[in-house]
């Protein structure tokens, strides 16, 4: 149980276009999903947290603009990167959490280059 | 703010010995202590959930302490094999509702 999903696993796209990235809870609702980006050998870095049918709570330092948050259902979060610019490629986690549980469940993560 | 330390550098282990991986934080004691299992290009799998008023849990050949005394947690993986070798994440949380904070991760090999 508490499989995450992740779509697409990579993409690469040119710069100033917009990239959507879809996270789902295969078998379990997910009142709580979050977004983290990581770069390579570094430590999870959390860009939102993200609730259903609520807008998103951004760390500092993210700019909501730039990484719009939907929570559409209990299942199915997205991050969308609008006017994707090099500096934006990164490996993006999603992972979602089964309250009351404590414990996160990480999709496989996508991977965006920007060219 | 609360910051966590892993051992930055790999550590390497023969293949059937036990690896130690530790886990330091600073400030207050979290609720919570965590540890996750990250591949190279994947997402963290979590492993274990260890409480403050826990001492010890174990999973399997995975053991998990908590010494809220020393702010400190070790992961214990016994009779270690190649495909234990990961970069492990230790995270915490303050309480319940709080975000994860997540460690940098220590790369373990398992040399056959």
């Amino acid at each position: 149980g508490a499989v995450v999903s992740q779509h697409p696993s990579r993409v690469i796209c040119k710069s100033g276009t917009s990239v959507k990235i879809e996270c789902r809870s295969l078998d379990f609702q997910a009142t709580t999903m979050f977004w983290y980006r990581q770069f390579p050998k570094k430590s999870l870095m959390l860009m939102a947290t993200s609730n259903e049918g609520s807008k998103a709570t951004y760390e500092q330092g993210v700019e909501k603009d730039k990484f719009l948050i939907n929570h559409a259902s209990l299942t199915l979060s997205t991050l969308t990167v609008t006017s994707a610019h090099p500096e934006d490629s990164s490996f993006y986690i999603c992972s979602a959490r089964d309250v009351p549980r404590i414990e996160q469940f990480f999709g496989p993560g996508t991977r965006l280059t920007v060219l | 703010s609360q910051k966590i330390e892993q051992n930055s550098e790999a550590l390497n282990i023969q293949e059937g010995k036990t690896a130690t991986l530790t886990c330091n934080y600073t400030n207050y004691s979290p609720a919570y202590l965590q540890w996750y299992r990250q591949d190279p290009g994947r997402g963290p799998v979590f492993l274990l959930l260890i409480r403050e008023n826990e001492k010890e849990k174990r999973k399997e050949r995975l053991k998990v302490t908590f010494d809220t005394t020393l702010k400190q947690s070790l992961f214990h993986i016994t009779a270690s094999q190649p495909a234990d070798s990961a970069t492990y994440l230790c995270a915490l949380a303050m309480n319940r509702d709080d975000k994860i904070i997540f460690g940098k991760g220590t790369r373990l090999h398992i040399l056959p």
